[in-house]
């Protein structure tokens, strides 16, 4: 199985800010890597695919980078309605596998 | 565009059987471009992919879960069943059903989720 890890688990921020959060997995998965957010009560919505293309209706503040083992997901200029908790899911192999989560506080 | 609507018991005794069925509409259900996923979040914890069935009934399951889980597919109703044997309280979560795309690699649109709670 592919692990998926995610730094940092939970981090801080303030409206306006940049925040970075990392995902990292066990093997190599290409461009294979996707990105949710999930607000409390709700099911994930999908935000990024194939590491990089935004879904349609997203926001440009959003971005993905990555390939290989290593990628990134980056919300510049932090809107009140992007605290959430966001996870990262490989689509290389089954199992599918997502990451732990990182959940984005208002500072 | 698709849209999913599940159904199903939100309270399982212990060692008894949960079934949950995802009804679709919007789209075709009888495509090879999704499989028809399940995947599962515990309280307060992240996100566990169940098992995938393709419109023919074919099968992909976790590891962890494969020898209680089952699931079907009925094209008739654009349905899609599943079946976990002998639950105990760690099967207790927020089942969610959702189409994967089998192109893209993306689980989108998600339904709307059911409590399942385990207790007797």
């Amino acid at each position: 199985d592919i692990q998926m890890t995610q730094s940092p688990s939970a981090v801080s921020a303030s409206v306006g800010d940049r925040v970075t959060i990392t995902c990292r997995a066990s093997q190599g998965i290409k461009s294979l890597l996707v990105w949710y957010q999930q607000k409390p009560g709700e099911a994930p919505k999908l935000l990024i695919y194939g590491a990089s293309s935004l879904q349609s209706g997203v926001p440009s503040r959003f971005s993905g980078s990555g390939s290989g083992t290593d990628f990134t997901l980056t919300i510049t200029s932090l809107q009140p309605e992007d605290f959430a908790t966001y996870y990262c899911q490989q689509a290389d192999s089954f199992p599918l596998t997502f990451g732990q989560g990182t959940r984005l506080e208002i500072k | 565009q698709l849209q999913l609507q599940m159904s199903g018991p939100g309270l399982v005794k212990p060692s008894e059987t949960l079934s949950l069925t995802c009804t679709v509409s919007g789209g075709s259900f009888s495509s090879n471009s999704y499989l028809w996923a399940w995947i599962r979040q515990p309280p307060g914890k992240g996100l566990e992919w169940v098992g995938s069935v393709s419109y023919s009934g074919n099968t992909n399951s976790s590891p962890s879960l494969k020898s209680r889980v089952a699931m079907s597919v009925d094209t008739s109703k654009n349905q899609f069943s599943l079946r976990l044997t002998s639950v105990t309280a760690a099967d207790t979560a927020v089942y969610y059903c959702a189409p994967y795309s089998t192109s893209i690699g993306w689980f989108d649109p998600w339904g709307q989720g059911t409590l399942v709670t385990v207790s007797s």
